[in-house]
């Protein structure tokens, strides 16, 4: 049973239009959800971790939120540079491992 | 290093011969991580290293499939007999304790011709 689904799979905006990207998780006792991007022919690049609900954290144009079922990266005014796959990922629960289970990703495009 | 470095970058090999791939973590860092990435496919945990021990290999895909990790630093994933369907990005990442970030490599993209 996946335990992070991101929607949607692929987005493509105009520049400056701003949008959300999903991530809901199923796994109980959460110990963190981290969001990732990650460009063609590289590794994933951290970007924010959130430990409880009701947290925020913000980057430039990027706000992650967190609530007790899903994550949002919410993306203001894009530019074509913000064009990335972006990952979610949480670990198991408590007593598990510490790898991370990762989403399928939301491949960005941002048209100038 | 300032980062996670993976050698080789870009790996081809026949059908049945043996690879490895290296890992140096960020320095101090003691958790140490190996995934696999596949053409349209999410990133699948394989092994995990805290100091030289791995408390979880459970994503090791076969026995051809082996890590080790020294001084509690580089760390070697090792396939023997490759087959196509191993064909794929391995990303390290390396983190610096219990729920820290982990931090990847650009990763190494192996060919099996």
């Amino acid at each position: 049973e996946d335990q992070v689904t991101q929607s949607p799979e692929a987005l493509r905006l105009q520049e400056g239009e701003s949008s959300s990207l999903n991530c809901s998780y199923t796994v109980s006792g959460l110990r963190g959800l981290f969001w990732y991007r990650q460009d063609p022919g590289k590794g994933p690049e951290f970007l924010f971790t959130l430990y409880s609900a009701g947290e925020e954290k913000e980057k430039e144009r990027l706000k992650a939120t967190l609530t007790k079922k899903e994550s949002f990266l919410h993306i203001t005014a894009p530019k074509p540079e913000d064009s990335a796959t972006y990952l979610c990922a949480v670990p198991p629960p408590q007593g598990g491992s510490e790898k991370l289970v990762f989403g399928k990703g939301t491949k960005l495009t941002v048209n100038p | 290093g300032a980062g996670v470095s993976q050698s080789p970058s870009n790996k081809v090999t026949e059908k049945g011969k043996d690879v490895e791939l290296r890992c140096d973590p960020i320095s101090g860092h003691t958790a140490l991580y190996w995934y696999r990435q596949s053409l349209g496919q999410g990133l699948e945990f394989l092994i995990y290293f805290q100091g030289n021990s791995a408390p979880d290999k459970s994503g090791l895909p076969s026995d051809r499939f082996s890590a080790e990790r020294t001084g509690g630093s580089v760390s070697t994933l090792t396939i023997q007999r490759t087959q196509q369907e191993d064909s794929a990005v391995y990303l390290c990442a390396s983190s610096g304790g219990l729920n820290q970030p982990q931090h990847f490599g650009d990763g190494t993209r192996l060919s099996i011709l």
